[in-house]
């Protein structure tokens, strides 16, 4: 298994600015991965990290307004950039050690007013 | 394409009473990996069960239980005996190369 720590958990932020989002495993991972969650939808995929590597990002998600970092194999953070109302979501990092499970943050309620 | 469908939007039940989300697949592969999450409230995933496409066995823990069956690819998740604390999202989830394919989510109320 693997413990995923992910912060803040909840803020609220203007729009036009930038949060960072952190995600902490305790263990090494080759692939972490980034989902938002809208209010009442279900999970999207945003994004795929990789250490050493540019993420690679879904369809409609793009790095200008998702920017991922992967220092090293236990660590990632995103950022929503140039923040709108829209963008008021559950952020989720996510884990899949030995590729075949799937473990996840606590997750980020963020709301942009 | 990979897809997962859960086509109950929401479900309301009394307490006690067996209830059953459904949970419907579309996938290529012939290993795969499908999963069960539930989400409180407070917004976090709660993993419940993982199964691969070799295991068509039924599992039981608690008052949960899972019916895979590969011939409808269905996973179809049961509670017994529903309890007010069941109340949550429920989402059925696929696995493709690593990342994975939600289901739009089931909402469950348990009325007391």
């Amino acid at each position: 298994s693997a413990v995923i720590s992910q912060k803040p958990s909840r803020d609220i932020c203007q729009r036009g600015t930038s949060l960072t989002i952190q995600c902490q495993v305790d263990s090494q991972v080759t692939m972490m991965f980034w989902y938002r969650q809208q209010p009442g939808q279900s999970l999207t995929l945003i994004a795929t990290a990789n250490q050493g590597s540019e993420a690679t990002y879904e369809s409609g998600f793009v790095i200008d307004k998702f920017p991922i970092s992967r220092p090293n194999l236990t660590f990632s953070t995103l950022t929503v950039s140039n923040m709108s109302p829209e963008d008021s979501s559950i952020y989720l990092c996510s884990v899949g050690p030995g590729g075949t499970e799937a473990f996840f943050g606590q997750g980020t309620r963020l709301t942009v007013v | 394409a990979q897809k997962v469908t859960q086509a109950q939007t929401e479900i309301s039940v009394v307490e006690k009473e067996d209830v059953t989300l459904d949970c419907v697949y579309e996938t290529r592969d012939t290993t795969y990996y499908l999963f069960w999450y539930k989400q409180p409230p407070s917004g976090e995933l709660v993993f419940l069960i993982r199964r691969n496409s070799f295991d068509e066995q039924n599992e039981i823990s608690g008052r949960y239980s899972w019916n895979f069956q590969k011939s409808t690819s269905s996973f179809n998740f049961t509670i017994t005996a529903s309890q007010v604390v069941d109340s949550a999202v429920y989402f059925c989830a696929l696995r493709d190369t690593g990342k994975l394919i939600f289901g739009q989510g089931t909402t469950l109320q348990v009325k007391p």
